[in-house]
């Protein structure tokens, strides 16, 4: 089965840094995938990984340990337009077929 | 910048009745999907299509549950006959591969009454 952990809720200031944590455990793994959704919109793509170690792009990076089930998601210099859902997803394919299967997100409120 | 467009953006529906969720995808993708999200949950899958046909699809896409591809642009998908707990959330995402960034159209907002 799919099993994504990530913490629900997170408050950061204005200007600072934030890393958000994910967990997963699946079969089939094909990449692991980060969106920002805001509320009532839908989720626009961040980042993706498929191998182990870190992507940067732009103020945000994102960070893969496929031995350990393990991604995060750094945001830097923070701005108040970057309250948002932050969710990770992970990419399973098998079969001819691909899919995403999302967390719950965390909700990240930056504060000034 | 292309993007996926999805119609309409809200619709309300009495109880039993047959909904379409109609989207056009992004034009050069070639995988195409559902996805739902109710009130304060998570997104999850419904169905994957590719070369015309179904690839995947999870419990919740049920018989009730259909897509099609009627055309070279349009991807819909049906709902039968709604129940409540169809209420949520439907975004349609388009990838150009496995493997690559699904783009997620702005979603329309299904309320069954």
């Amino acid at each position: 089965g799919q099993n994504i952990d990530q913490p629900t809720e997170m408050t950061a200031t204005e200007g600072a840094i934030v890393q958000i944590n994910c967990t997963y455990q699946t079969s089939g793994f094909n990449g692991l995938f980060w969106y920002q959704q805001h509320a009532g919109e839908a989720p626009t793509f961040l980042s993706y990984n498929v191998l182990d170690g870190l992507e940067e792009k732009g103020r945000f990076s994102s960070f893969l340990s496929r031995s350990k089930g393990y991604s995060y998601l750094l945001l830097k210099e923070l701005q108040m337009k970057d309250s948002a859902s932050y969710l990770c997803a992970v990419g399973r394919s098998g079969a001819g077929s691909y899919q995403l299967t999302f967390g719950k997100g965390t909700k990240l409120s930056v504060i000034p | 910048e292309p993007e996926v467009t999805q119609t309409p953006s809200h619709q309300v529906t009495q109880m039993g009745q047959e909904v379409i969720l109609r989207c056009v995808p992004i034009s050069n993708h070639l995988y195409f999907y559902w996805y739902r999200q109710i009130l304060g949950q998570k997104v999850e899958f419904l169905v994957s299509f590719y070369n015309n046909e179904i690839s995947e699809k999870s419990e919740i896409f049920d018989d009730q549950f259909s897509v099609e591809r009627p055309d070279g642009s349009n991807f819909t998908l049906k709902i039968r006959s709604t129940k409540l707990e169809d209420s949520a959330m439907y975004f349609c995402a388009s990838s150009a591969g496995d493997g690559t960034e699904a783009f997620f159209g702005q979603g329309t907002r299904l309320t069954v009454v």
